[in-house]
């Protein structure tokens, strides 16, 4: 089956850091364009990074230079490292796949939390 | 930076036709794709490259792009339609997503 399954979230104080993991399952992630997408509470769709077949990355500019994403072939597996997290960093990250940098997003994750607080 | 603008709202009767907007400069040049999105789901792709339904998605579902303005069309709309929608497009190697519209069915 394919699958994408993220972990990794939970409470950090403003100004800490987490990884997000994203599983893959059923497909090779560094084959495919992988992307991270959050979603602030009762808030739409954000872009926030994709990583390309290539290894070519690319970042929303709200997260440019605080969040790196990069895979991890043999666990066959993505990741979002997030530095310097504030508050409006807080959201629903959803890891997705695409086939080609103008494709659509056809398998997504189920999502993980991330709360920055004090 | 591009942007794409949605209708907050759009209301359909049960059994007739929603119409969800997409409006971007020159969009008709681009690849639109089309999400749905339950409460506490991830989204779901409804329509590919502007009309391109994936397996699985009823044939209710349309869509449409020319000029500035990107259209998904939901025929005999049913209470299960009843979700947010989200169009979205690549631009120069980053990704743009509508503000997204709710859909109610009444």
């Amino acid at each position: 089956e394919v699958q994408l399954v993220e972990s990794g979230g939970g409470l950090i104080q403003p100004g800490g850091s987490l990884r997000l993991s994203c599983a893959a399952s059923g497909f090779t992630v560094s084959s495919n364009y992988m992307s991270w997408v959050r979603q602030a509470p009762g808030k739409g769709l954000e872009w926030v990074s994709v990583i390309y077949s290539g290894g070519s990355t690319y970042y929303a500019d709200s997260v440019k230079g605080r969040f790196t994403i990069s895979r991890d072939n043999s666990k066959n597996t993505l990741y979002l490292q997030m530095n310097s997290l504030r508050a409006e960093d807080t959201a629903v990250y959803y890891c997705a796949r695409c086939y080609d940098p103008d494709d659509a997003f056809d398998i997504w994750g189920q999502g993980t939390m991330v709360t920055v607080s004090s | 930076s591009y942007e794409l603008t949605q209708p907050l709202s759009v209301s359909v009767a049960l059994g007739q036709t929603a119409r969800i907007t997409c409006g971007g400069n020159n969009i008709g040049s681009k690849n639109v794709h089309w999400y749905q999105q339950k409460p506490g789901q991830a989204p779901v792709l409804v329509i590919y490259r502007d009309s391109n339904r994936p397996s699985g998605i009823p044939e209710r579902f349309s869509g449409s792009n020319s000029g500035n303005t990107a259209t998904l069309t939901i025929s005999r709309a049913q209470a299960g339609d009843e979700a947010d929608y989200y169009c979205q497009v690549w631009d120069s190697s980053t990704v743009v997503f509508g503000t997204g519209t709710k859909v109610t069915v009444l």
